[in-house]
């Protein structure tokens, strides 16, 4: 069964302040997805990493992908208040039921709280 | 306009009874998908019909029964409800969840948050 491990779960950091969030997966794939979640709101896309060594850029939030470690970090720089909110990770693997179809299966999440 | 709508988007019920909370996408996405979020945040996919056929059924109580009359549309139904099927139920569709080529990235709802008393 696979499985998506992110951690730290919960993230309590000062604005200003860099940190880097960690998912590690557990069977082969090259696909990983970052969501947000704002408290009470749905999830919204930030990155899409389809490649081993992908690194992709939004703002403060940098994320890459290393296929061969199984591992995708999500780093934020200067954090600011703004950025609070639950960030998931998410890996694409072949669906258990479904021929030749895929399924997303999440991370538990990492709650960030940016404190002024 | 919004992109994936469910409705209704808080729905409070007593133990035993059937509720059903319906999902219309806006996108021309082929597959569309219920996920459930428990009181820890915790993602857990529930079904997924591509084309109004079912592609998925993750091990959920046969209670829920999904039903996509067209592949716009896809409803969760939910019989005798109990208390742990208190959570927050997202929809979400993707252009595709057979993967050929590009990313699946889903567009998921604002939620359902159900409560069962």
């Amino acid at each position: 069964e696979l499985k998506v491990e992110q951690n730290p779960l919960f993230l309590s950091m000062q604005e200003g302040k860099n940190y880097t969030i960690y998912c590690n997966y557990s069977t082969t794939s090259d696909r990983l997805y970052w969501y947000r979640q704002d408290p009470g709101k749905s999830l919204e896309s930030l990155f899409v990493l389809l490649s081993n060594g992908a690194v992709k850029q939004e703002g403060r939030l940098m994320a890459s992908l290393d296929t061969k470690a199984r591992l995708s970090t999500l780093h934020i720089t200067a954090a600011v208040h703004d950025l609070s909110a639950t960030y998931f990770c998410a890996v694409d693997i072949p669906s258990y039921s479904g021929a030749g179809s895929y399924q997303l299966t999440f991370g538990k999440g990492t709650k960030l709280s940016v404190i002024p | 306009d919004t992109a994936v709508s469910q409705t209704p988007k808080y729905l409070v019920t007593q133990m035993g009874n059937d509720k059903s909370i319906k999902c219309e996408q806006n996108l021309g996405h082929d597959t569309m998908y219920w996920y459930k979020q428990d009181s820890k945040k915790f993602l857990k996919i529930m079904f997924s019909y591509n084309n109004k056929e079912l592609i998925i059924n993750e091990t959920v109580p046969n209670r829920f029964s999904p039903k996509s009359p067209d592949k716009a549309h896809l409803n969760l139904h939910i019989n005798s409800l109990e208390l742990g099927d208190s959570a927050v139920y997202f929809c979400a569709s993707s252009r595709t969840g057979v993967r050929q080529t590009g990313a699946n990235v889903l567009t998921f709802g604002a939620g359902s948050r159900l409560t069962v008393l």
